[in-house]
């Protein structure tokens, strides 16, 4: 068990709804990362919180868009869903920001948009 | 931009004998990470490599990190159908912020 909890861990919706997807870190990581894994591909960074703020971006659709809380959980909200946006999303969390923080992986969240 | 090249994408191999997954950057890395991805299941950290030239060995797996640290490889001797799995690399380029994962070498070992 990686201390990263993912919920829900399965979500089937259909396309143009909007989901919201939820990460708590480890205890006392203050980075949360977020990245998407379409079938058998790698894995895609889609953004990173740092402590509350936002500090990468990766390649993450306009569609879509996250929060970090006070309390340190995050969200990713995914809205106007398409076909393709069906994947297994991960959230990591990693002690602080630099290079050499282990990422800490959730268990994921299979998202299938009908 | 920052670009991961991981080879190859799959490697099919007999039980017992060994497989290589490299990762090549076009440049400089700070550092690079390996994870493990279990069928089925998520990412988890193998080893992280800093220094130029540095190896590091976790039992049947050995981990290079090149000299002029723009590639890495990592060595499993002979394989076990526990080995299976995809093998990522992830970097982090001298100066970059973000982390970058490879596209993965996805593994499959024959009894």
């Amino acid at each position: 068990d990686s201390g990263v909890t993912q919920t829900p861990k399965h979500l089937i919706t259909a396309t143009g709804q909007r989901v919201t997807l939820r990460c708590s870190p480890r205890s006392g990581d203050l980075s949360v990362y977020w990245y998407q894994q379409s079938l058998d591909q790698g894995l895609q960074f889609l953004i990173q919180y740092y402590n509350g703020e936002e500090r990468a971006k990766g390649n993450i659709l306009e569609r879509f868009s996250a929060q970090q809380f006070p309390d340190l959980h995050s969200e990713l909200n995914l809205s106007s869903l398409e076909l393709g946006d069906s994947a297994l999303y991960f959230c990591a969390s990693s002690p602080g920001t630099g290079g050499t923080n282990i990422q800490y992986f959730g268990a994921g969240t299979r998202l299938s948009v009908l | 931009g920052q670009q991961v090249m991981q080879i190859p994408q799959y490697q099919h191999v007999q039980e017992g004998e060994d497989f290589t997954t490299y990762c090549n950057s076009s440049t400089t890395l700070s550092n690079i990470q390996w994870y493990k991805q279990r069928p089925g299941g998520h990412p988890v950290f193998l080893i992280q490599l800093v220094k130029s030239g540095e190896v590091k060995k976790q039992k049947r797996l050995t981990f290079q990190f090149g000299e002029a640290k723009k590639n890495s490889s990592l060595h499993i001797t002979a394989t076990q159908t526990t080995d299976v799995g995809t093998y990522f690399c992830a970097e982090k380029n001298t100066g970059g912020f973000k982390t970058i994962f490879g596209a993965g070498t996805r593994l499959f070992v024959k009894a």
